[in-house]
C-alpha cells in the first residue's frame, strides 16, 4: 500500500520568512496529492492540492510542486504570519484506493513573531 | 453552506462499553469517511460510505464499524472499547464526482473520544 513520508516534523520560522514543507510517497499510481492545516481544536482543512498532471500550483502566498519522477511533493508557504501556525498535513490517494487517503505525519509550523 | 457536522464533540466512555458518533456532510456530499487521529499514528484511515455502501475499508478491527444513510448522514461505532481507542475521530466528505477523479475531504471538528 501507500506510505507517506513528511518532513521536518517541526519548523520554526521568523515572519515574513518562506516555509517549505517536503512529503514523499511510495506507490506510483497515486495521483492527487491534496495538503491539509489544522488548528488547534480543529479539524484539517484543506489549503491546496495538485494532479499528478500539473507540476506546480499557487495561490497567493500557497505553492505545491510535485515531482512525480522522483514521488515528491512540497508546500511552499511565502511571507510567512502568525496565523499560519499550525499543523500541516500532506496526503495522497490514487484511484485503486478510491477516497481513501494517506496522510504524513504531519509538520508543526511556528510562525515568530 | 454549512460545513460538515459531527456530534458530540467529547465523549468519554469506559473500557467495555460500545460508543456512536454521528457525522451530517456537507450538502450534495455523497461520499463519507471517518479517520481516527491519535499522537503516535496519526491520521489513519476507517472506512468510506458512498450511497449507504461501504467502499473502502482501513485495517482496522471488527469492533469498528458504520453506516451511511439515505440521506448521506452517517454513523460509527465502536464496540467493546480499549483504551487505545481514545483518539479523535474525524469525519469527512466529498463531492465524488466519478471513479476516475478523486475529490478533496472536507472535514468535520471531530469527536474526542476518551476510553477510561
Amino acid at each position: 500500500g501507500e506510505n507517506v513520508e513528511q518532513h521536518p516534523s517541526t519548523l520554526s520560522v521568523q515572519e515574513g520568512d518562506s516555509a517549505v514543507i517536503k512529503c514523499t510517497y511510495s506507490d506510483s499510481a497515486s495521483n492527487y496529492f491534496p495538503w491539509y492545516k489544522q488548528e488547534l481544536g480543529k479539524g484539517p482543512q484543506l489549503i491546496i492540492d495538485i494532479r499528478s498532471n500539473v507540476g506546480e500550483k499557487k495561490d497567493q502566498r500557497i505553492a505545491v510542486t510535485l515531482n512525480k519522477t522522483a514521488k515528491h511533493f512540497s508546500l511552499h508557504i511565502t511571507e510567512t504570519q502568525p496565523e499560519d501556525s499550525a499543523v500541516y498535513f500532506c496526503a495522497a490517494s490514487s484511484l485503486n484506493y478510491g477516497q481513501n487517503f494517506v496522510f504524513g505525519p504531519g509538520t508543526r509550523l511556528s510562525v515568530l513573531p | 453552506k454549512a460545513g460538515v457536522t459531527q456530534t458530540p464533540r467529547y465523549l468519554i466512555k469506559t473500557r467495555g462499553q460500545q460508543v456512536t458518533l454521528s457525522c451530517s456532510p456537507i450538502s450534495g456530499h455523497r461520499s463519507v469517511s471517518w479517520y481516527q487521529q491519535t499522537p503516535g499514528q496519526g491520521l489513519q484511515f476507517l472506512f468510506e460510505y458512498f450511497s449507504e455502501t461501504q467502499r473502502n475499508k482501513g485495517n482496522f478491527p471488527g469492533r469498528f464499524s458504520g453506516r451511511q444513510f439515505s440521506n448521506s448522514r452517517s454513523e460509527m461505532n465502536v464496540s467493546t472499547l480499549e483504551l487505545g481507542d481514545s483518539a479523535l475521530y474525524l469525519c469527512a466528505s466529498s463531492f465524488y464526482l466519478r471513479q476516475e477523479y478523486n475529490s478533496p475531504l472536507h472535514f468535520g471538528n471531530g469527536t474526542r473520544l476518551t476510553v477510561t
